[in-house]
């Protein structure tokens, strides 16, 4: 069972445009969801996060929009550039807290951003 | 200095064969996992030790054995490789059972 729906699985977007990733998750014991960065032959890096007590999260150019009501979350580019092009992953993790039963991170499927000049 | 460092980088080795990858971490972190990434880049979890003990055990073939001698290192040994053991295997690390993932760069095991 996929936990994390992530769309689209591909993303070409022209240099300063606008790239949007969505993800929708099932569980509702997850309170954590952080966005991943992979570049080529790299591990993936942590871009930014969010816990359901805020409905954004804004870091530079890297804004996550969640919304625990529909039970989805969505990275928003702004001023895309050719070097964020890159695998992005979204992910969600529960806890004991949380009713999750263990700490475990879920990935989703991850979606391919190429930005063109 | 490199936060996570796995060795080695590329492995090619033919079906049957028993090989090993190596993790150690310098971040002072507790917990330390592996994950598989499939070609279509696909990130799974395969397993999860905490202060040397195993926490996450996931529905993986018994012939995939790791092994934890001290909180910086945890190797995966892998016996018996089939073809469908191709893939990039990702060492992390985190400070406590949550939170951000600092990953190694991968190894990517080709079995012929």
């Amino acid at each position: 069972q996929q936990q994390v729906k992530q769309s689209p699985q591909s993303l070409i977007v022209q240099k300063g445009g606008i790239s949007i990733i969505n993800c929708a998750y099932e569980n509702t014991a997850f309170d954590y969801f952080p966005w991943y960065q992979q570049f080529p032959g790299k591990g993936p890096a942590l871009l930014i996060a969010i816990r359901p007590d805020v409905s954004e999260k804004k870091e530079g150019r890297f804004t996550i929009s969640f919304n625990k009501s529909a039970k989805q979350f969505s990275l928003h580019i702004m001023d895309s550039q050719p070097g964020d092009s890159a695998t992005y992953f979204c992910a969600a993790e529960g806890s004991p807290y949380s009713g999750a039963g263990s700490y475990q991170l879920t990935f989703g499927k991850g979606t391919k951003l190429s930005v063109i000049p | 200095d490199t936060a996570v460092s796995q060795t080695p980088k590329y492995l090619v080795t033919q079906m049957g064969n028993d090989k090993s990858i190596k993790c150690e971490q310098n971040l002072g972190h507790d917990t330390m996992y592996w994950y598989k990434q499939d070609s279509k880049k696909f990130l799974k979890i395969m397993f999860s030790y905490n202060n040397k003990e195993l926490i996450i055990n996931e529905t993986v073939p018994n012939r995939f054995s790791p092994k934890s001698p001290d909180k910086a290192h945890l190797n995966l040994h892998i016996n018996s490789l089939e073809l469908g053991d191709s893939a990039v295997y990702f060492c992390a690390s985190s400070r406590g059972q949550s939170g951000e993932l600092f990953f190694g760069e991968g190894s990517r095991l080709t079995v012929l």
